[in-house]
């Protein structure tokens, strides 16, 4: 009964190769987040979505594109991947609806490495 | 803007020690939130303790403690009898009232050694 779970747990792949890292959470919750950590185990925020819905996009790479086909899923797309992308890609979800109070639920994250 | 500094990087301690991470956070905002998180050595994110800034109160949990203080911006984590299970990167992070960001430190690496 894993609360947020993505896939794949490992993506190794080329430069200039097109990916996908897939988000679940199964707590019902309305809002859905992308963070990334690098390599210096700095998390930073790229995008947040609520019932659907884009509300947050930080400065990202526009190579970078989130789909949430359902409030249970966000999905993250990386084209012409670099070898600056290889990081490590958390999910995460929270209630949604009253935004800072609440707390995010991480998934086990994402490692990948792009040669 | 949000800024929060963890100044020590790492930490290393003999088991049973006790342990003291400092977290200290900047904004001008009255209404906002913290929070620490815990990676194991395995990577996933694992959440502590959310606080709100109208409750000052310190927390006790097991043997985690938390103290919040206004006056200094700062909102420091204590782990008190160390064990090996608590080697972990440790974040401390903020987030404002109407703002679904989170804005995280650059975390305190802790190794307990038997």
């Amino acid at each position: 009964d894993t609360a947020v779970s993505q896939t794949p747990k490992y993506l190794v792949t080329q430069m200039g190769n097109d990916k996908s890292i897939k988000c679940e959470q199964n707590l019902g919750h309305d809002t859905m987040y992308w963070y990334k950590q690098d390599s210096k185990k700095f998390l930073k925020i790229m995008f947040s979505y609520n019932n659907k819905e884009l509300i947050i996009n930080e400065t990202v790479p526009n190579r970078f594109s989130p789909k949430s086909p359902d409030k249970a899923h966000l999905n993250l797309h990386i084209n012409s991947l670099e070898l600056g992308d290889s990081a490590v890609y958390f999910c995460a979800s929270s209630q949604g609806g009253t935004g800072g109070y609440e707390t995010q639920y991480f998934g086990p994250g994402t490692r990948l490495l792009v040669l | 803007a949000q800024k929060v500094t963890q100044a020590q990087t790492e930490i290393s301690v003999v088991e049973k020690e006790d342990v003291t991470l400092d977290c200290v956070y900047e904004t001008r905002d009255t209404t906002y939130y913290l929070f620490w998180y815990k990676q194991p050595p395995s990577g996933e994110l694992v959440f502590l303790i959310r606080r709100n800034s109208f409750d000052e109160q310190n927390e006790i949990s097991g043997r985690y403690s938390w103290n919040f203080q206004k006056s200094t911006s700062s909102f420091n984590f204590t782990i008190t009898a160390s064990q090996v299970v608590d080697s972990a990167v440790y974040f401390c992070a903020l987030s404002r009232f109407n703002d679904y960001k989170l804005s995280f430190g650059a975390g305190t690496t802790v190794t307990v050694r038997a």
